[in-house]
Formats: structure tokens, sequence, C-alpha cells
């Protein structure tokens, strides 16, 4: 089945311990993404990979890290997460250029 | 499950009933628009989409309809039934910047039954 997958799903941590939320996807997909889900400020885009090796700021993208080493896998890093970071995370990818988004199921991320 | 918005413009229709959720977009350049729907604990799911040289496409139930006068798209739901009762985003991009996606703020569509 073509998919999206974060892990983990639902995430507590405390502020400044570094995480990593993964993300891979099975659709050999060069575009990749990350958007946070926020009340009343709906998606945003944090970093984007045109490709391996290759990766860019979207709008929102202080306090994060991304990295694709490998086309499948684009991490999310938060070296040291503050509470402004607790949100709802999402992963998405595509194929070529003006084809839709396919995203992940979330993760939650709340930093105490 | 997860909440997306606490400030969503809310629709709520009868079982049965047509659904129309309307969205204004905000780049007179931009030339592909996407619907999504967002059911709760899911990440957004793709409906259908219509490119700037359409003025109206239709997929299973749902039609998308795109005046580039006024900037505006909507999305009617045929026959609305509870399992369409979600969060649903309009997004646009061009092909100058396709890397860029804007989101809507989402429509909830509650159906009851």
């Amino acid at each position: 089945e073509a998919q999206v997958t974060q892990n983990p799903r639902y995430l507590i941590t405390v502020t400044g311990k570094k995480l990593t939320v993964t993300c891979s996807q099975n659709m050999n997909h060069e575009y990749m993404s990350w958007y946070r889900q926020d009340p009343g400020l709906g998606l945003r885009q944090i970093y984007y990979s045109m490709n391996v090796e290759v990766t860019d700021k979207g709008d929102v993208p202080e306090g994060y890290k991304v990295s694709r080493k490998e086309k499948r896998n684009f991490p999310l890093i938060l070296e040291s997460p503050s509470p402004n970071q607790t949100s709802l995370y999402f992963c998405a990818s595509r194929g070529h250029p003006g084809s839709p988004l396919h995203f992940g199921n979330g993760t939650r991320l709340t930093v105490t | 499950g997860e909440s997306v918005g606490l400030h969503l413009p809310t629709l709520s229709v009868q079982e049965g009933d047509n659904s129309i959720i309307n969205c204004a977009y905000s780049n007179s350049a931009s030339d592909y628009f996407i619907w999504y729907k967002q059911e709760s604990g899911k990440g957004p799911q793709f409906i259908i989409d219509i490119r700037s040289n359409m003025d109206k496409r239709q997929g299973q139930r749902v039609t998308v309809l795109l005046n580039k006068t006024v900037k505006h798209l909507s999305l009617q739901i045929a026959a609305t039934q509870p399992g369409d009762s979600a969060v649903y985003f309009c997004a646009e991009t061009s092909k100058t910047s396709y890397d860029k996606v804007i989101f809507g703020p989402g429509t909830s569509l509650s159906v009851i039954p």
C-alpha cells in the first residue's frame, strides 16, 4: 500500500531534550515536506526537500532541522525542543510537480 | 481524536442533503488547486483537484468549481453521509513554485444523521 509513515504518533518530552520524528514513504517520491498544524493557524510548512541532499526552509523553520540522505526518508529533528513547538506534525510527499500531497497520519508532540 | 482547529468555520448539514464548502484563495498566479479531507486523528487526504484551465471537475459524489475572476473555489458533496464529517481544506499552488502549497484555514463539516 502506498503510504507515508511517521513515528512516533505521540511524543511527550521535556524542554531541551533532543528528539527525532521519522518519516518514510514507499512511493519513490522525490519531494517531501514537513508541516505543523496549530489551532487557528492551519498547516504551516517547516522544511521541504526536492530530492536527496536537497533541503530548503519553509515558512516556520526556526528550531527545526531536517536531513535527506535517502529518497524514502525525511526525518525532522528538534535539537532543543521548547514548549512553543508543542503541535501536531505532518510529513507529506508528492510525485511530479503539480500533483497532490500524500500525508502521514501525524505526530502529536508535547514539550513540557 | 485530534482537534485540528478551535476557530474553524462550521457547516452542519442533514444526512442526504448536499453540502457546499467555500474557499477564497489568495494568489492570482495559482494554477493548481486541491481539496483535502481531514478526519479526526488522521492526516489530510486528497479528495479532488482542478487546474486553472478548467472551471469545473467532477468526482464520485464531489464536484469542485473554480471561479478565477473572484479567486473562489467550492467543493460540493452530493448526498452527504455521516462518513463525510471531517475538516475540509482547500490548497493552492502554482507552476512557478510547486514546492510551496498554501492551505486555507479549513471548514468543519458536521453531518446530522
